[in-house]
């Protein structure tokens, strides 16, 4: 069965600090990996979206890595702020086909 | 450009009810998603459509049905509203870029099924 696992389910970080999020995933044959950031009572939205010949891709002060052999990707945040308290969400898509699978999330509480 | 709306955010039924969730899109999109979200799962697929009056069954069809009379429109209807439905559901569309399917998604609407 195709699944997304990520880890931790939540974290708490103080202001500043850094952080790196995990993804495994079993999805066959893999298209692509997104992660995305989902506000409180807000829509998911798209941080990165890596095809299987990417490693790495950066979208200001977060960084997803990818290894596709292993399976497993990471969201690096860097220098956390506060407007960075969200759930992460990892999904991964097969491949030609539209479809995603999701992770559960991870929720990310950032402190002053 | 708005675009994801959907249409309520919040929504109490009683068991047996029946309701539609409107969803527009202003982006010219192709393909439209509806997905719940339920505590401790990640988003599941409910119904899709790749085009405007066409619909397909996801994950989780069952209870749900669909429509897109309108490309800019994709409706999802509850027949008889039963507890388990209760969830928040998200619309989202996309279009092909270099075969990623970017999804953008709605605010949401939270459904109550007592």
């Amino acid at each position: 069965k195709n699944q997304v696992e990520q880890s931790p389910q939540s974290l708490i970080i103080l202001e500043g600090k850094n952080c790196t999020l995990q993804c495994n995933y079993t999805v066959s044959p893999f298209s692509n990996l997104r992660w995305y950031k989902q506000d409180t009572g807000r829509g998911p939205v798209s941080l990165t979206i890596m095809t299987f010949s990417e490693n790495t891709k950066s979208n200001g002060r977060y960084t997803a890595t990818l290894d596709a052999d292993t399976k497993q990707s990471s969201l690096h945040i860097t220098a956390s702020q506060l407007s960075d308290s969200a759930s992460y969400i990892c999904v991964v898509s097969y491949f030609g086909n539209e479809k995603l699978t999701f992770g559960t999330g991870t929720r990310l509480t950032i402190i002053p | 450009n708005a675009g994801v709306t959907q249409t309520p955010k919040f929504r109490v039924l009683k068991t047996g009810q029946s309701m539609t969730l409107l969803c527009a899109q202003d982006m010219n999109h192709e393909y439209m998603y509806w997905y719940r979200q339920d505590p401790g799962m990640g988003l599941r697929l409910i119904h899709y459509s790749v085009g405007e009056g066409t619909t397909a069954k996801g994950e989780v069809p069952d209870g749900y049905n669909v429509s897109r009379l309108k490309k800019q429109n994709f409706l999802l209807g509850l027949e008889s509203a039963a507890p388990s439905q209760t969830s928040v559901y998200f619309c989202a569309s996309s279009y092909v870029k270099d075969s990623s399917y970017e999804q953008y998604f709605g605010p949401g609407t939270r459904l109550t099924v007592t």
